[in-house]
């Protein structure tokens, strides 16, 4: 059964350093999304892309994130100038055509930012 | 502002036992409802989906209902198993767009043999 993949399982960086985090999607879907979840806290949404591009983005999304499709297959998540409070676990997900948006996560990067 | 409300403390029930967990919202006009089970450190993952037209759906052991007038969701696990424990999370979403489903905390889940 095709899953959503995500590189590394762990991240560990000094503040201020910038992190990539990778993402591989369900190939025949079209819609991409990353959102975060603090520990102990609910999962909130980060960014939407589709068609090569941003579809929607949170007030989270600030000028330190952004989001690439480099190939046909990754997905990545750049924080440039990493906080303490970007400490969480981050997902990636992606969604085919079908409406109703069910949605496919992988399992996930742990970022701790020293 | 939009709430999603789901029961903060845990529930334990007895294995064979079924477990109803519930969604409450307010302000919010949704299209989808989606129920998720997440277990620790993993990402969630999909279970079941509404719509708001629909009053009902079924899943093998898992059922959902959808009042829209009450702004609630009922998600039940009939025949409950140990293997069942997790945190499930209601999940809303609006038609059109990227349908970007806005989470609730989730309630956990703890089925004892």
């Amino acid at each position: 059964e095709p899953e959503v993949t995500q590189t590394p399982s762990h991240q560990v960086t000094q503040m201020g350093q910038e992190v990539i985090l990778r993402c591989v999607p369900i190939s025949n879907h079209l819609y991409f999304y990353w959102y975060r979840q603090i520990l102990g806290q609910k999962v909130e949404f980060l960014v939407s892309f589709y068609n090569n591009e941003i579809s929607e983005k949170s007030e989270i999304f600030d000028d330190q994130f952004s989001v690439e499709r480099p190939d046909g297959s990754n997905f990545t998540l750049k924080i440039r100038s990493t906080k303490l409070e970007d400490s969480a676990m981050y997902f990636c997900a992606s969604r085919g055509l079908a409406g109703g948006g069910e949605q496919f996560f992988g399992p996930g990067t742990r970022l701790t930012v020293l | 502002s939009q709430k999603i409300e789901q029961n903060s403390e845990a529930l334990n029930i007895q294995e064979g036992k079924t477990a109803t967990l519930t969604c409450n919202y307010t302000n919010y006009s949704p299209a989808y409802l989606q129920w998720y089970r997440q277990d620790p450190g993993r990402g969630p993952v999909f279970l079941l989906l509404i719509r708001e037209n629909e009053k009902e759906k079924r899943k093998e052991r898992l059922k959902v209902t959808f009042d829209t007038t009450l702004k609630q969701s009922l998600f039940h696990i009939t025949a409950s198993q140990p293997a069942d424990s997790a945190t499930y999370l209601c999940a809303l979403q609006s038609s059109g767009g990227s349908y970007i489903p806005t989470f609730g905390r989730g309630t956990s889940l703890i089925v004892h043999p």
